[in-house]
């Protein structure tokens, strides 16, 4: 059953410490989501890669996050250093685009990791 | 750009009974996906139904169905035979088809409540 999987599932950290988030997308997806989500503003969308390209990434605050794609089964989320004001959950999304755009059907459906809950006291 | 509003922040519903949720659209692509997701308290979001704009019929994936009302821009998701583990967090979503590069936008979400 493919899956994104992210790590960790539940982070404790304190301010000033360096967080990086781990998402391995599934089997096949060549592009790649960040979205944080809090209860002020619900789902945000951080950045994304297509090909392990970034695409955007204007919803990051620049100076403290930085999200790379190492290779086509890894991309990493590092914060630092983390704020109390990051704490949130971030999730992992992944799907596949065609060329021309995204595939026709539900098979342009983006699947979400579980999502990595952190918390920076 | 793209907007998705949805205007119930909560929501109560009678065991075995149906609910709609609402979902309001604004897009200028003339292609374009609907998607709703459902986030029970664990946390995951798990994708429910997809909706083409160009689809011909309604999607329908067992107990959820979308109403689709392109000339109103809505996307609403209708709930049959509610369970309580239907309680949970809803998210209306869309992106742009014939835009390669664009990823969904949500909308703020409808809490669903199912009453025994």
């Amino acid at each position: 059953d493919a899956r994104v999987t992210q790590t960790p599932r539940h982070k404790v950290t304190e301010m000033g410490q360096e967080v990086t988030m781990r998402c391995q997308p599934i089997l096949g997806h060549n592009t790649v989501f960040w979205y944080r989500q809090t209860m002020m503003q619900g789902l945000e969308l951080l950045a994304y890669f297509r090909n392990r390209a970034p695409l955007d990434d204007s919803g990051m605050p620049k100076d403290r996050f930085s999200a790379e794609m190492p290779d086509a089964t890894l991309a990493t989320l590092k914060i630092q250093p983390s704020e109390p004001r990051d704490s949130a959950v971030y999730f992992c999304a992944s799907g596949l685009v065609l060329r021309g755009g995204w595939s026709g059907g539900s098979g342009n459906t983006i699947y979400f990791g579980e999502g990595s809950w952190l918390t920076v006291v | 750009a793209q907007k998705i509003t949805q205007t119930q922040p909560g929501m109560f519903v009678q065991e075995k009974e149906a609910v709609t949720l609402d979902c309001t659209y604004d897009t200028s692509d003339p292609s374009y996906g609907l998607f709703w997701y459902k986030q029970p308290s664990s946390g995951e979001m798990i994708f429910l139904i997809y909706q083409g704009s160009y689809d011909q019929q309604n999607a329908t994936e067992g107990r959820y169905s979308l109403n689709f009302q392109k000339a109103r821009k809505s996307a609403n998701l209708v709930i049959s035979a509610s369970q309580l583990g239907d309680s949970a967090m809803y998210f209306c979503a869309m992106r742009g088809r014939n835009s390669g590069n664009t990823p969904l936008v949500f909308g703020k979400g409808t809490r669903l409540s199912v009453i025994a």
